[in-house]
């Protein structure tokens, strides 16, 4: 039972270049998001998605786009990448229905240089 | 929006002595929750309370959750070491969407 994965760990983008951040559970979990964590600012929801087909927006999602095609799969994709979207990005996941508890992933550190 | 506001934002004491994060919004909650976070790794949960006035105890752990659920507070009695990391709130106000705060974090020297 390996939880939340995410793949990859690292990446390094240059500006403009566009990459899709991989996000499983096996949880068999209904609600999936895609949160980022810069210093000082805790976590920012970007997009989340309440079951497979469905996506939602967040606080932060300019520049993001996700996609749930498989209940157990979440991509998180940056079209053309700014230095502003340096981060490390989480994702996580919970069961629908009570306090929602989320379980989250190891992380990914972005930087676009 | 609905904002928390975490304090403090760092915090740094000697092994043995005790501490109280607070998190306060002027919104209203369905739970908060409580998290830590190590180097590297995503968050870990390590509480909910869901009623206002909800005290709970987690070993040397007290979260208490305020009685207009519009905030909370984590205290730790006898800090060690191992207490060392980043303590996220989160409010759960909507259908899974959560709201954190800032994060506190603890360093705890031996």
């Amino acid at each position: 039972n390996a939880g939340v994965t995410q793949t990859p760990k690292f990446r390094v983008l240059k500006t403009g270049q566009s990459m899709t951040l991989l996000c499983a559970q096996d949880m068999n979990h209904e609600y999936m998001y895609w949160y980022r964590q810069d210093p000082g600012m805790g976590l920012r929801l970007i997009h989340y998605s309440v079951g497979e087909g469905t996506t939602a927006k967040g606080e932060v999602p300019d520049g993001y786009n996700v996609s749930r095609l498989k209940k157990q799969n979440f991509l998180l994709g940056l079209e053309s990448a700014a230095p502003s979207q340096t981060s490390v990005y989480f994702c996580a996941s919970s069961r629908a229905g009570g306090s929602y508890e989320q379980y989250f992933g190891p992380g990914t550190r972005l930087t676009v240089t | 929006t609905q904002l928390l506001e975490q304090s403090p934002q760092f915090l740094s004491i000697q092994e043995g002595e005790n501490l109280t994060v607070y998190c306060n919004s002027s919104s209203v909650f369905s739970s908060l929750q409580w998290y830590r976070q190590e180097p590297g790794e995503g968050p870990v949960l390590l509480v909910t309370v869901v009623t206002g006035g909800e005290v709970k105890k987690l070993k040397r752990l007290t979260f208490q959750f305020g009685d207009a659920r519009k905030d909370s507070s984590l205290h730790i009695t006898a800090a060690q070491p191992g207490d060392t990391g980043l303590y996220l709130c989160a409010g759960e106000a909507q259908y899974g969407k959560l709201t954190f705060g800032q994060g506190t974090i603890l360093t705890v020297h031996p």
